[in-house]
């Protein structure tokens, strides 16, 4: 069965650059986008952006100016930057794939996997 | 951009049924995906397209999805289904393209 399993560092003080990774064991990786998804401590979900094999990505327009997403197709993994992070980047980041059924493709897509999650606490 | 509208918390004793509201204009237009996340956990899917159950999501949970209001409805509630519950949309329309509910924290009395 597929599994993501995500790294990175989790403690980041202002200004620098916060760097996770998603490796997707078990299954595809091509033809589907994977994203990224944040969660403050206490607070609800929020889309970061995501990226398909070829590389291509979408951003939320939010986070846009300071987010790269990349894609290493020989390691089926893919990587998330935020750069110039502040106190409100601290979060738990997820990593997804995004799906949808037969009945609602292309049109309507979810999220059917997920990683387990990596807090990341911007502190001085 | 859209805006998903869910009850900060709902409560519920055991056995009883649990309705969980997501809110959003012309709604019914679109599908509804719910996941669980229990504390320290990631969400999992248990509800996506209004209705549909992933494999190894029991019966209890079903959904609905009419006019301005998607609901998640929980039968037979257990202690084990207290969780905070979120829905989201994909909205084409909008660069945001991903839309989450505020998520509702559902109490088992």
């Amino acid at each position: 069965q597929v599994q993501l399993q995500q790294w990175g560092a989790g403690l980041l003080k202002p200004s620098e650059t916060l760097s996770l990774t998603c490796a997707v064991y078990g299954g595809s990786f091509s033809g589907y986008y994977w994203s990224w998804i944040r969660q403050p401590p206490g607070k609800g979900l929020e889309w970061i952006g995501e990226i398909n094999h070829s590389g291509s990505t979408n951003y939320n327009p939010s986070l846009k100016s300071r987010v790269t997403i990349s894609v290493d197709t020989s390691k089926n993994q893919f990587s998330l930057k935020l750069s110039s992070v502040t106190a409100a980047d601290t979060a738990v980041y997820y990593c997804a794939r995004r799906y949808c059924s037969s009945t609602s493709c292309p049109f309507d897509w979810y999220f059917d996997l997920w990683g387990r999650g990596t807090l990341v606490t911007v502190s001085s | 951009s859209y805006v998903l509208t869910q009850p900060p918390s709902v409560s519920v004793a055991p056995g009883q049924t649990a309705r969980i509201t997501c809110g959003g204009n012309n709604i019914g237009s679109k599908s509804v995906h719910w996941y669980q996340q229990k504390p320290g956990q990631a969400p999992v899917l248990v509800v996506y397209d209004d209705s549909d159950r992933p494999s190894g999501i029991p019966e209890r949970f079903s959904g609905s999805n009419s006019g301005n209001t998607a609901t998640l409805t929980i039968s037979r509630v257990e202690a084990g289904d207290e969780a905070d519950y979120y829905c989201q949309v994909w909205d084409s329309s909008s660069d945001h393209r991903v839309v989450f509910g505020g998520g509702t924290k559902l109490t088992v009395l």
